[in-house]
């Protein structure tokens, strides 16, 4: 079993659609958690930390349930221009402070 | 927007040649990463460094090698490269949390 695993999708999602995505991680020893956007043959981007009590950025929420162990992502309103695959990365104290990425979620929004 | 560089940007080497890939940045974070991705595929962690005289080897670093003499500075160096070794090589730097990476380097060994 993979420490950090999402569904790779495609999420095919009609714009203005709202979309969400878990991940869920092994290690309850986990202490930080993100969540990159990476386009096509680029590099991953910083989207947003996810906090113990969820956090918002605008159209973005991420939501954090570690009894379950896993993160959420929400995009409300999507826009075409969020299409991209969605990558789930955890910091865990037990691998010296590494970031476990996940294989990550292909996001489609379709006009 | 993160000042971290990579070069070059491309680059196709015929098998057995050594090359260095550049990374450097700006910003003065004492972590930085070196990654591998293939196309859709996940990161790969190779080598990573808490700062000046500090490298450790990740899941991958078996046939490369890094340096750290300089804080903003992080080259890549294979040894003789081969067609296993063709992929994007991401570089990466950090400070408290999150990670900022340069634009990579897209590697073909023919």
């Amino acid at each position: 079993r993979k420490e950090v695993e999402q569904d790779p999708g495609p999420f095919n999602v009609p714009e203005g659609a709202t979309v969400a995505f878990n991940c869920t991680y092994s290690n309850s020893a986990s202490q930080s958690f993100f969540w990159y956007r990476q386009d096509c043959r680029k590099e991953p981007k910083l989207l947003m930390s996810v906090y113990s009590s969820g956090n918002e950025d605008g159209r973005f929420t991420a939501q954090l349930n570690r009894a379950s162990q896993y993160i959420s992502l929400l995009i409300r309103d999507s826009k075409l221009s969020d299409s991209a695959t969605y990558l789930c990365v955890v910091n865990t104290l037990d691998s010296n402070y590494q970031l476990i990425w996940g294989a990550g979620t292909k996001l489609i929004i379709k006009p | 927007e993160a000042d971290i560089y990579q070069t070059p940007r491309y680059l196709v080497i015929g098998t057995g040649k050594k090359i260095t890939l550049e990374c450097s940045q700006t910003m003065g974070h004492d972590k930085m990463y070196w990654y591998q991705q293939d196309p859709g595929m996940e990161l790969h962690l190779i080598h990573y460094s808490y700062g000046v005289n500090s490298t450790e080897k990740g899941d991958l670093s078996s046939e490369s090698t890094v340096s750290r003499i300089r804080t903003e500075h992080f080259p890549l160096t294979l040894e003789s490269a081969r067609p296993s070794h063709t992929s994007q090589y991401l570089c990466a730097s950090s400070e408290f949390q999150g990670l900022y990476f340069g634009p990579g380097t897209r590697l073909t060994v023919t």
